[in-house]
């Protein structure tokens, strides 16, 4: 089975300042690793997926992710934090199955 | 045109009561998910259907039937509702059957309230 554990469930950041949101997996097969974001009142929508190729992931929005298989880590970074950044950010992870697990998720707020 | 839609958005009722949520996908994906996000935005699967065939079923209560009369389509009834049915559910379709090969869409979500 897999599993992400999302660590903090609330950041904080000034705007301009750097994003960071930690998801740590576990899994017993190589994974495949997810950052979905969630506006208020939304559905969830996809930010970034790593998925064997480059441990370097871009996603939308400015935002990216490093796979450390060393560290079972896969943290979420943005250079420069906007005001539209405000959401919900959830870590997911799947292995050679069907289901896709979700972390308790992160709360970011973004101060002017 | 929306991808996945879900109606209602918001739905409150009492407990005992039976109610129906529905969702349409126009993106021609085989398969299609139901999730729970609890009061504290937790996430967590509850059902999945490939081309109308079942495929994963999660420990819920029978209370909760899922139905899919064609692959577009995937909607979820509740028997007996309870307070902690209180939730908002999602249902997400994707074009693969692996969840970790593929996206998941999402609908903006359905508010029920159990008084």
């Amino acid at each position: 089975a897999q599993s992400v554990t999302q660590l903090g469930s609330h950041v904080s950041v000034s705007e301009g300042a750097l994003v960071l949101l930690r998801c740590n997996y576990s899994s017993s097969v190589p994974p495949y690793l997810f950052w979905y974001v969630q506006y208020p009142n939304q559905g969830l929508q996809l930010l970034l997926k790593y998925t064997s190729a480059a441990t370097l992931v871009k996603g939308i929005n400015g935002f990216e992710a490093e796979f450390k298989k060393s560290e079972t880590s896969f943290h979420l970074t943005k250079p420069s934090a906007h005001m539209s950044d405000a959401a919900e950010y959830f870590c997911a992870v799947s292995g050679d199955d069907y289901k896709l697990s979700f972390g308790a998720g992160t709360t970011v707020t973004v101060r002017a | 045109d929306t991808a996945v839609s879900q109606t209602p958005k918001y739905l409150v009722t009492q407990m005992g009561n039976d109610k129906s949520i529905k969702c349409e996908q126009n993106l021609g994906h085989d398969t299609m998910y139901w999730y729970k996000q609890d009061s504290k935005k937790f996430l967590k699967i509850m059902f999945s259907y490939n081309n109308k065939e079942l495929i994963i079923n999660e420990t819920v209560p029978n209370r909760f039937s899922p139905k899919s009369p064609d692959k577009a389509h995937l909607n979820l009834h509740i028997n007996s509702l309870e307070l902690g049915d209180s939730a908002v559910y999602f249902c997400a379709s994707s074009q693969v059957l692996r969840a970790g090969t593929g996206e998941l869409f999402f609908g903006e979500g359905s508010r029920l309230t159990v008084l």
